[in-house]
């Protein structure tokens, strides 16, 4: 099975600022993998497809990039409302597997 | 509108069968691949198994092989999980969810497995 780890499992940053959660996997996933918010008590939502493709409707804050075995996400400017866990996965290949997430707070 | 609302969940003792159903609709049913993702209560995301567009391929983590059955009926745009020998780490929130990455879940529906 392909291993995710994901860093930092919890941050804490200030208003505008930004913030980079990384992702990396135990093998090459060729650009399978997708990053998730999840807020307390909803359904995940997806942010980023294909490593680096903005879901539909996503604001453009939100980036991701990377490749091989190495994967970020980037939130620029930070906003109040981007306060949730966040969580990568890889769809290359069964079984999928997701990060453990990363809790991202208000400083 | 995508909507993916599920049913089926609640209280079942281990060792005990239950069976999930996700009614879908907004969309084209038997176009995507289908998937069950999980979430232990104050844990991280777990995906189950997922089914082809048209069924005839299924995959599951290796803790529910035997276990447990993904199915559909397209005719019925409905996706269902078929959870037997339950045990207590079953106990999680289920989600439907529609495709690899996906890009739309349902509500959740909460297993719980206890005696």
């Amino acid at each position: 099975d392909i291993q995710m780890t994901q860093s930092p499992a919890s941050l804490s940053a200030s208003l505008g600022e930004t913030v980079t959660i990384e992702c990396r996997a135990s093998e090459d996933i060729y650009n399978g993998l997708a990053w998730y918010q999840q807020k307390p008590g909803k359904s995940p939502q997806l942010l980023i497809y294909n490593a680096n493709s903005l879901h539909t409707g996503v604001p453009s804050r939100f980036s991701g990039s990377g490749s091989g075995t190495q994967y970020s996400l980037k939130i620029n400017s930070l906003q109040s409302e981007d306060v949730a866990s966040y969580f990568c996965q890889q769809y290359y290949d069964y079984p999928y597997t997701f990060g453990a997430g990363t809790k991202l707070e208000l400083k | 509108e995508v909507q993916l609302v599920e049913s089926g969940g609640g209280l079942v003792q281990p060792g005990r069968s239950m069976k999930l159903s996700c009614a879908a609709s907004g969309f084209t049913f038997n176009n995507y691949d289908m998937a069950w993702v999980c979430q232990a209560p104050k844990k991280g995301l777990e995906w189950v198994a997922t089914i082809s567009y048209d069924g005839s391929s299924t995959y599951y983590r290796d803790s529910v092989k035997g276990r447990f059955t993904i199915s559909r009926d397209n005719a019925k745009s409905t996706l269902y999980l078929q959870m037997d020998s339950l045990r207590s780490e079953d106990t999680a929130t289920y989600y439907c969810a529609r495709g690899a990455a996906v890009d739309y879940w349902g509500q959740g529906v909460m297993v719980t497995v206890s005696s």
